[in-house]
Parts: structure tokens; sequence; C-alpha cells
């Protein structure tokens, strides 16, 4: 357990498919993180919540949706997505004065995403 | 501009095996950090170390080191005495005022 929970831990979507991916942390941080790894690649900052508020957004497609509804929970809504989409989707949370990560990030497992 | 090199994209040892994880970073900034994930098969990053640009002291964990030299921009990682469950891949990051970069990862294959 590390403290930031991801549901689910494996998706299998079609392309139509509208989907969504739950990240949940309970460690008192209020900065929240989705990361993208897919093989052979770094991971890729997706976007950055900050005390609910979307602060960085990495040219990520409109096809990828976040929402953070409180600082504890953070989601990434998912529509009309393509087969390189498919990838692990990490979510990490720090405390909002850390967001340089001085102290670290604490990351979920993952979600293991297939796109058919 | 950041930027953080693991050369080394897989590396395969047999157990016992003493390995050197390297990791070399670029930044214009005197106030930084730097810290090893290791990601083990079941995904999630697991933290491992954290060093301040201030502090180049090395450390030593069980058998887990870190050698910390501003001199040459390297931040490298060496296991003693691998064993199985030490097979994951390791990321080197880099953070300065913003948000962690991360390396592209070195794929660690231990053999028994």
């Amino acid at each position: 357990e590390t403290g930031v929970t991801q549901t689910p831990r494996h998706l299998v979507m079609g392309m139509t498919n509208k989907k969504s991916l739950k990240c949940e942390q309970h460690l008192g941080h209020n900065a929240m993180y989705w990361y993208k790894q897919s093989a052979k690649k770094p991971l890729e900052l997706m976007f950055v919540y900050s005390l609910e508020e979307r602060v960085e957004n990495n040219s990520v497609p409109s096809r990828f949706s976040p929402e953070c509804p409180n600082s504890s929970h953070l989601f990434l809504h998912l529509h009309t997505l393509q087969p390189e989409d498919s990838a692990l989707y990490l979510c990490a949370s720090s405390s909002r004065f850390d967001r340089g990560g001085s102290y670290g990030y604490t990351f979920g497992s993952g979600t293991r995403l297939t796109v058919v | 501009a950041q930027k953080v090199t693991q050369a080394q994209t897989e590396i395969s040892v047999v157990e016992k095996e003493d390995v050197t994880l390297d990791c070399v970073y670029e930044t214009r900034d005197t106030t930084y950090y730097l810290f090893w994930y290791k990601q083990p098969p079941s995904g999630e990053l697991v933290f491992l170390i954290r060093r301040n640009s201030f502090d180049e002291q090395n450390e030593i964990s069980g058998r887990y080191s870190w050698n910390f030299q501003k001199s040459t921009s390297s931040f490298n990682f060496t296991i003693t005495a691998s064993q199985v469950v030490d097979s994951a891949v390791y990321f080197c990051a880099l953070s300065e005022t913003d948000d962690m970069r991360f390396g592209a990862g070195t794929r660690l294959t231990v053999k028994p």
C-alpha cells in the first residue's frame, strides 16, 4: 500500500468507449499529478493539479480530460482514444508547497490501459 | 532546461554481482534535488533516496549506495551483492522549482 490508490489496475477499452481512471490519496497532500508511461519512453507529465486547480497541462490531447473534485481525488476521463494511447497511467501526489518535489512524490501502482 | 540522462537502457547481472546505475543531469539552478525511484513489475514507483544540491555526502543504505558528484553532474546508484528481488526499472529524477523530471529509466535484471 503506497498511500496513493489507483483504480482500475487494468483497463481494456475500445476506441469509441468512454471510461475514467481514478486516483485517491489520504496523505494530506494537495498537489496531484497524472503521468503517462509508454513502452520504451520516459515518464511523461500530463497534468498537474494544485489545490484542485489545474496548473499544468502538457499539450495533452483533448481526448484526455482530468478532473480534481477535491484534494484527495483525481480522475482522468478518457474518450475516443487511439491505440497509441495504450500505456501505464500513473498518479502521484505531493504537498502543494513541495511542487518542486523536494521531498519526492508518492506514486500509485498505475492503471495499465489497452486501447483496442 | 532540466535534463536527466540514464544512458544504460538495460543491464543484466548474475546474483551477488555489484552493479552501478548511472545518472547524469543538467541544470542551471544552484538549488535542486535528485532522486532515485524503483519500479518493480507491480508498477508503482517506490522512492529510494533524495539528495539536495548542497549535500554531496555519499550515502549507504544496506546494499544500496549513492555517489553524488556535482563536478560531473552525476548521481550514480550502486547495488552491492545484487539479488533477484532487485530486478526492476530504476529511475533517476531531478527537481528544481517546478515539477520533477525523470530519466528514461534503466531496466535491471538480476539472474539467479
